[in-house]
């Protein structure tokens, strides 16, 4: 069965600080894709990782894609409140049929 | 703007009184998905539509079902809601499926809250 983890799930960092989120996955993939969720929102795409060593920056945001490993960073730096809410990786797989699995997610607060 | 539009933004509807979600999108893409989001979970892909071609993912229950008339439009037909549906529901498009870059990429619209009573 394919899974995508993401660790750690709850992150509560003050701001000015770096940290690393992971997404790992179980499936043979080279395209992963980074969402934001704000409470009660939908999904904000925040990029696009096409293939090995794919590494795209907006901002405080910068995300990496290792497909030997199976496995994707977003790493923050210097993080603001502005940044507080739930990231989820999400993997484009072929297996039986085309379609995204996504993490479980990471629910991030900047406090101030 | 290009743009996926989903109605209503808010929906409460009474156990067991069927209740349709609308998705419509100016993006012209072939594809077109929905997905189920629980609280504090990651979403849930209920079915997609390629084209005119309906795929249903294996655990969907058979309460939920969809609609494809056209391009444009895709409804979600809940037809006797539980208290277990209340969540919100997602609809997104794509281009295409397949790994050709820009092909697959989701556009994901606002969403529906469904509320069970």
């Amino acid at each position: 069965e394919l899974k995508v983890e993401q660790n750690p799930l709850f992150l509560s960092m003050q701001e000015g600080k770096n940290y690393t989120i992971y997404c790992n996955y179980s499936t043979t993939s080279d395209r992963l894709y980074w969402y934001r969720q704000d409470p009660g929102k939908s999904l904000e795409s925040l990029f696009v990782l096409l293939s090995n060593g794919a590494v795209k920056q907006e901002g405080r945001l910068m995300a990496s894609l290792d497909t030997k490993a199976r496995l994707s960073t977003l790493h923050i730096t210097a993080a603001v409140h502005d940044l507080s809410a739930t990231y989820f990786c999400a993997v484009l797989t072929t297996s039986g049929t085309y379609k995204y699995i996504f993490g479980t997610g990471t629910r991030l607060k900047v406090l101030a | 703007d290009a743009m996926v539009i989903q109605n209503p933004r808010y929906q409460v509807t009474q156990f067991g009184k069927p209740v349709t979600l609308s998705c419509s999108q100016t993006l012209n893409h072939n594809v077109m998905y929905w997905y189920q989001q629980k609280s504090s979970q990651a979403p849930k892909l209920l079915f997609h539509y390629y084209d005119k071609d309906f795929n249903n993912e294996a655990d969907t229950p058979d309460n939920f079902q969809s609609r494809r008339p056209n391009t444009s439009f895709c409804f979600l037909d809940i037809r006797s809601p539980g208290l277990g549906d209340a969540a919100m529901y997602l609809c997104a498009t794509s281009r295409d499926l397949g790994f050709m870059t820009g092909q697959s990429e989701q556009y994901f619209g606002p969403g529906t809250r469904l509320t069970v009573t």
